[in-house]
């Protein structure tokens, strides 16, 4: 139990365009979930915070309006990164909690974001 | 603030060798602290955790103690594996949003 999934996997965009980033609790219901990003070689940099129903809470340096997250229902969050930028690339993963798991973060598989 | 300082890697080992990961960390109130472990080109997986002062956490032959007077979560295993090859990430959770903070990660390549 407690399966996080993300769509897509990897993905690779020109610079200007948006990309949407899904992240789904598929036998849990999630009522925070939290977006990480990392850099090759690196740790996981927290991004956002984001429970069900409410306005994402961002960490510190991280633009609002460049990473929109959206967390709509109990098993999906989005994160939307806003005209990507070359710099942008990096390896998205999201956790989330909730429930009979609520002490635990459940991690999704991770989706690559190449920008070009 | 709260952080987590792991050995820098890589650490490159023989099949049925020691291991051993150090951690330590600083942290205002009692943070529970976890191990987790990443395989190539997946996501983070909990490996172990320990909440409180003393416990010891285990998980696949791996084990951690979490030592207050230290403030350190040494990952430990007996005989590594090729199978154990990944990155490993300390973290903490504070006690009160409960926010993970990691470590930088440390690559681990067991050679048969």
């Amino acid at each position: 139990g407690a399966v996080v999934s993300q769509h897509p996997s990897w993905v690779i965009c020109k610079s200007g365009t948006s990309v949407k980033i899904e992240c789904r609790s598929l036998d849990f219901q999630a009522t925070t979930m939290f977006w990480y990003r990392q850099f090759p070689k690196q740790s996981l940099m927290l991004m956002a915070t984001s429970n069900e129903g409410s306005k994402a809470t961002y960490e510190q340096g991280v633009e609002k309006d460049k990473f929109l997250i959206n967390h709509a229902s109990l098993t999906l969050s989005t994160l939307t990164v806003t005209s990507a930028h070359p710099e942008d690339s990096s390896f998205y993963i999201c956790s989330a909690r909730g429930g009979v798991t609520y002490n635990e973060q459940f991690f999704g598989p991770g989706t690559r974001l190449t920008v070009l | 603030g709260n952080s987590v300082t792991q050995m820098e890697g890589p650490v490159t080992l023989s099949e049925e060798a020691f291991l051993t990961i150090n951690c330590t960390y600083t942290a205002t109130g009692y943070p529970s602290l976890f191990w987790y472990v990443q395989y190539p080109g997946e996501g983070l997986q909990l490996l172990l955790k320990a909440t409180k002062a003393d416990d010891k956490g285990s998980n696949k032959g791996f084990e951690a103690t979490y030592r207050k007077e230290t403030t350190s979560f040494h990952l430990e295993k007996g005989s590594v594996q090729v199978s154990d090859s990944a990155v490993y990430f300390c973290a903490l959770s504070d006690s009160g949003p409960r926010k993970l903070i990691f470590g930088q990660g440390t690559e681990l390549s067991v050679k048969p």
